[in-house]
């Protein structure tokens, strides 16, 4: 079983379009991530829940919404694409945020290219 | 200011030891983290530091310096699957992670 599953895995858009990743752990995690990775491999924290409380809101423009249904689960929903979206969207997932609880479990990844 | 640095690319031998060093200036510090991340697949956990010391793990060991802002990541008996970016992250006061750009190992014959 997959610990962190995110969906899909490929996404390809026109610009201006809407779009949502889902992201699903079952390792009962309390805390969940969202993270982009460009093209110079920089990964860049954009949200983190704990608990279904949001606790990280880096500064992303606010196209990006994220929602977590419960604890298991976190949604990544963006608002008329932009070019500069295309990126490798990593879900993730660590047990708590202080310390050595902080281990991170990623998702395979969503690869959005935006046309 | 919250900064990480490591190079942007190594090569080594098959069978030989390469060491990634990574300095960090982070406002706070709560411990050093490694990760490995094949090419085009999600990054998975090396290892952990939070004390000064060298932690070894098998084929890979970690060593923290927090007064010299400094851990490097030493590989030892390289395999061609260990051809691989290796990011350096930083966890400051408010437990978040400051990420390198990583280093691209490249592991030849």
């Amino acid at each position: 079983d997959t610990a962190v599953s995110q969906t899909p895995k490929y996404l390809v858009t026109q610009m201006g379009n809407d779009k949502s990743i889902k992201c699903e752990q079952n390792l009962g995690h309390d805390t969940m991530y969202w993270y982009k990775q460009d093209s110079k491999k920089f990964l860049k924290i954009m949200f983190s829940y704990n608990n279904k409380e949001l606790i990280i809101n880096e500064t992303v423009p606010n196209r990006f919404s994220p929602k977590s249904p419960d604890k298991a689960h976190l949604n990544l929903h963006i608002n008329s694409l932009e070019l500069g979206d295309s990126a490798v969207y990593f879900c993730a997932s660590s047990q708590d945020v202080e310390g050595g609880a902080n281990v991170l479990t990623f998702g395979a990844g969503s690869r959005l290219t935006v046309l | 200011g919250q900064n990480i640095d490591q190079p942007t690319e190594m090569t080594a031998t098959e069978g030989a030891i390469v060491q990634i060093n990574c300095t960090y200036q982070t406002s706070g510090f709560n411990g050093l983290f490694w990760y490995q991340q094949h090419a085009g697949e999600a990054p998975t956990f090396l290892s952990y530091n939070v004390l000064d010391g060298l932690e070894e793990k098998g084929r890979f060991s970690s060593f923290l310096s927090r007064s010299k802002g400094y851990s490097y990541l030493l590989l030892k008996e390289l395999q061609m699957k260990d051809s691989a970016s290796y990011l350096c992250a930083d966890m400051d006061s408010n437990y978040q992670l400051i990420w390198g750009a990583g280093t691209k190992l490249i592991i030849k014959p």
